[in-house]
């Protein structure tokens, strides 16, 4: 595809309940990042991918939350047991290779409902 | 943390430039400064980014100072699709770092 995927785009879940975020990078990107956006606030970093391994785990937010990378392509993130305060725009990233000389080209993101 | 400083907002006529300053005082030598923007209820688009050298794309210039503590994102000709909030992020050159944003300085472009 052209640029950075990311499904579903909306998603309304009940409290307790499990939820997995897709991200489809742009085609050859090796590095992933995933961010979340509260509403009103700034992007929070989450957790980055260098092929399918996650050297930085450091911003995960709780146990609740995982995320995977398969075959150096897609990514999913999980969230169990969703709270209220779970509830946010979660953007994914990519780019060519890791390191402060390339850009990053973000998705759509998904946005999160937990009622 | 992250290790910018930018006004929370900023106000620009449309057809004028739009100059938005960063403060980046304890920037090493190997990092980077990297301008991304994020239009209402869209994913951050990148601008630019630059090293030490004054930088322009088809999008913006990028001037940073000689001793490289600040910097600042100039739009030439700014028009009211530029109404965002614009992040001055520095990164790190090796290694796996992500971006880390701040809060950004929201531009209005006015009519």
């Amino acid at each position: 595809g052209a640029g950075v995927s990311q499904s579903p785009s909306n998603k309304v879940t009940e409290k307790g309940k499990d939820v997995e975020l897709r991200c489809d990078p742009i085609s050859g990107h090796t590095a992933l990042y995933w961010y979340r956006q509260s509403l009103g606030q700034g992007l929070e970093f989450l957790i980055y991918f260098q092929g399918n391994s996650a050297p930085d785990k450091s911003g995960l937010p709780s146990d609740r939350f995982s995320a995977e990378r398969t075959g150096g392509s897609v990514s999913t993130l999980t969230i169990q047991r969703t709270q209220q305060e779970d509830s946010a725009v979660y953007l994914c990233a990519s780019s060519p290779k890791s390191g402060g000389n390339t850009e990053a080209f973000f998705g759509q993101g998904t946005r999160l409902t937990v009622v | 943390d992250a290790k910018t400083t930018q006004p929370p907002s900023m106000d620009c006529a449309e057809g004028r430039a739009a100059n938005l300053p960063c403060n980046h005082s304890t920037i090493s030598g190997n990092e980077y400064v990297y301008w991304y923007r994020q239009i209402h209820s869209q994913g951050p688009q990148y601008i630019i980014h630059g090293l030490k050298n004054n930088e322009t794309n088809e999008m913006a210039s990028l001037i940073i100072t000689e001793d490289r503590k600040s910097s600042t994102l100039i739009l030439p000709h700014a028009t009211l699709r530029d109404t965002a909030v614009y992040y001055c992020i520095v990164r790190v050159a090796t290694g796996n770092t992500p971006l880390v944003f701040g809060k950004g300085t929201r531009l209005s472009v006015i009519a």
